[in-house]
């Protein structure tokens, strides 16, 4: 499978634990998207990546969380001291330059107890 | 500031009737429109874009949309509906000039009856 991949595809963890997730973009693609998923929502725009640079942040992105994308193929996401309120699905997405559609993985379900 | 708005919660239709999936938005500049489709316990699959050009863009899957500038709408059209479409259906825009991120409305349930 060619497709954006992401580990773990489900995580629960305890109040106040640090959690990392991975996504793998599809290979030749530059630009890597991050995303969260609350039920009955849309996804929300959280960051994104051209190759290693970190272009975009939103607000939503408190300083419990950094993403990292070191050698610009895959990207790390960090939540440290985990809330009940981080309990989503952390999608992950890829794209090729700028216009063109951005496909996304499986998503990582956090629980958060 | 970008939004989108999926006014239907839920559409219901009988298997091989034409659907209609409606989509507005609000941007500051060029907008980039998207559909996508999330299948449960999947991610989300791209259906089509618009960018540029013919206003009626055709995706996969034999689903199509028409952009319409004045009245900042992206309906998502299928002639004849199939119970295997049966899936939550997300529009989105980005504000083509400024940014790479896509703003999502909260997603419209199609339910397709046989």
């Amino acid at each position: 499978d060619t497709g954006v991949s992401q580990d773990p595809r489900h995580k629960i963890t305890k109040r106040g634990q640090n959690v990392t997730f991975r996504c793998d973009p599809i290979s030749e693609h530059n630009r890597l998207y991050w995303y969260r998923q609350t039920l009955g929502q849309g996804p929300e725009f959280l960051t994104y990546f051209q190759n290693e640079a970190q272009l975009e942040k939103s607000r939503l992105l408190s300083d419990r969380f950094s993403a990292e994308r070191p050698k610009g193929s895959f990207s790390t996401l960090e939540i440290q001291r985990t809330e009940q309120g981080d309990s989503a699905m952390y999608l992950c997405a890829s794209s090729l330059g700028t216009g063109g559609g951005q496909f996304f993985g499986p998503g990582t379900r956090l629980t958060v107890l | 500031a970008q939004s989108v708005a999926q006014p239907e919660d839920q559409v219901n239709v009988a298997e091989g009737n034409p659907l209609t999936v409606k989509c507005t938005y609000s941007v500051s500049g060029n907008p980039y429109l998207f559909w996508y489709v999330q299948y449960p316990n999947r991610g989300l699959q791209f259906l089509l874009k618009y960018i540029t050009g013919d206003n009626l863009v055709k995706g996969s899957y034999g689903f199509e949309a028409e952009f319409n500038k004045s009245q900042t709408s992206f309906h998502l059209k299928k002639p004849s509906a199939l119970v295997s479409d049966s899936a939550l259906y997300f529009c989105a825009v980005r504000d083509g000039g400024n940014t790479d991120k896509l703003i999502f409305g909260t997603g419209t349930r199609l339910q397709v009856f046989p």
